[in-house]
């Protein structure tokens, strides 16, 4: 069974300083995607950052960046320079490297105070 | 379309009565997911079309519910006798591609189910 655990359920932090939010996961397979949503209260899941297992390289997207740290099933989101539009809630999420159903975390709230 | 459209965008209705929410995914996409998210949860999966037919219907609760993609573009997520319990907010997601390791799924912005 494929598992995904976020521990934080919610983070607050200062415009403009740095916050990380957590992620564990569980699965057997070798080859898999980890990905990070942001659903701000439109409801609409918006994908953050994504990570292919088979490469170390910890993927970036401009202010967004990823700890994957595979031994560990471990996968972390940094974001730099928070802004207040990056208040939202933000889901870990898993899925097989061949596609099919996405595996969400519980979620965590952040939000970034001025 | 340009995204993924949801409708209704809310819905409230009695327990034990019957409902029907829609999706209309992107266009060309064949890929079709639906997800289920309880209050305060993330989302859990309920089914997986690929086309017309549901490659996994694994995460559907029960048999109250059940969904269609008749012509593999629009679906519909049915829910019978509804409980109080379905109260939630119903996603659905499309992608190009279901079996493809760079699919990237699209969300919707769901329908709010209350059922009184």
């Amino acid at each position: 069974a494929q598992t995904v655990t976020q521990s934080q359920p919610e983070m607050s932090v200062q415009e403009a300083e740095t916050v990380t939010l957590s992620c564990t996961y569980d699965t057997s397979e070798s080859n898999y995607y980890l990905f990070w949503y942001k659903q701000p209260p439109s409801r609409q899941m918006i994908l953050v950052i994504r990570q292919e297992a088979y490469k170390q390289q910890n993927a970036t997207e401009n202010r967004f960046s990823v700890n994957f740290q595979k031994a560990a099933k471990s996968f972390s989101l940094k974001i730099s320079d928070s802004q207040l539009g990056d208040t939202a809630m933000y889901f870990c999420a898993l899925r097989r490297n061949q596609g099919g159903k996405l595996i969400f975390g519980q979620g965590t709230e952040l939000s970034v105070k001025p | 379309g340009a995204g993924v459209s949801q409708t209704p965008s809310n819905k409230v209705t009695e327990k034990g009565k019957y409902v029907e929410l829609r999706c209309d995914p992107i266009s060309g996409h064949t890929a079709l997911y639906w997800y289920r998210q309880s209050l305060g949860q993330g989302p859990e999966f309920l089914i997986y079309f690929q086309g017309t037919g549901a490659a996994d219907d694994s995460g559907l609760p029960n048999d109250r519910f059940f969904a269609v993609r008749p012509e593999g573009s629009v679906s519909t997520l049915k829910i019978q006798r509804t409980e109080r319990g379905d109260s939630a907010v119903y996603l659905c997601a499309s992608s190009p591609r279901g079996e493809s390791r760079n699919t990237e799924a699209f969300f919707g912005q769901g329908t709010r189910l209350t059922v009184v």
